[in-house]
């Protein structure tokens, strides 16, 4: 069974801090990896995609992937009140079905002002 | 359109009965996905339409669910004699292409409530 591990939280993290959101994955042919965010009653949201082992930068958010330690990590800089939602980490399935993600649980993330 | 549609936003029906969950995807993507999320848990697969045909239905619970897709457009998840534990938020999604490489983009989703 592939699945992809998050720590489901809460984090709770000051405004203005880095928020670090981890996750790892057990299907060490994956090659695609997501972020999604998830707002309360909302649908999940696109917000970061990497591929290469390194770092992805957009904006406030950085994605780090790790293939060798089978890791992605996402960053939030410069938290605010607005980026508290669940973030899902999802993950592609090796094996020629690349058009399948498994998602993890989620982890919520609670920004205070 | 311009987003992925899903109708109804909100359904509550009774054990047993059939429930149908319809998705307008985004004009000209050719690929379409519906994934089922449960309180606390995160999306799971249920099925993946190429164009017209179910490329992989291999999520799909058991016989009771089923999935159309008739013009290669528009999405029926049909749901036969309901059960409580089918309760949850129904997702939608469509990409331009087949494969994860061009990044979903989900409708907001039926959440379905079996009584």
């Amino acid at each position: 069974q592939k699945e992809v591990e998050q720590n489901s939280g809460p984090l709770s993290v000051p405004e203005g801090a880095i928020a670090s959101l981890n996750c790892t994955y057990s299907d060490r042919g994956s090659q695609s990896f997501f972020w999604y965010r998830q707002y309360s009653g909302k649908s999940p949201e696109l917000i970061m995609s990497i591929y290469s082992n390194g770092d992805k930068e957009d904006g406030r958010f950085t994605a780090q992937l790790n293939k060798a330690s089978q890791y992605v990590s996402l960053l939030i800089r410069d938290s605010q009140p607005s980026d508290s939602a669940t973030y899902l980490c999802a993950v592609d399935n090796s094996g020629g079905s690349n058009y399948k993600l498994t998602f993890g649980k989620g982890t919520l993330l609670t920004v205070n002002p | 359109g311009a987003g992925v549609s899903q109708t109804p936003s909100n359904k509550v029906t009774e054990k047993g009965k059939y429930v149908e969950l319809r998705c307008d995807p985004i004009s000209g993507h050719t690929a379409l996905y519906w994934y089922r999320q449960s309180l606390g848990q995160g999306p799971e697969f249920l099925i993946y339409f190429q164009g017209t045909g179910a490329a992989d239905d291999s999520g799909l619970p058991n016989d009771r669910f089923f999935a159309v897709r008739p013009e290669g457009s528009v999405s029926t998840l049909k749901i036969q004699r309901t059960e409580r534990g089918d309760s949850a938020v129904y997702l939608c999604a469509s990409s331009l292409m087949g494969g994860t490489a061009y990044g979903y983009t989900f409708g907001s989703g039926t959440r379905l409530t079996v009584v």
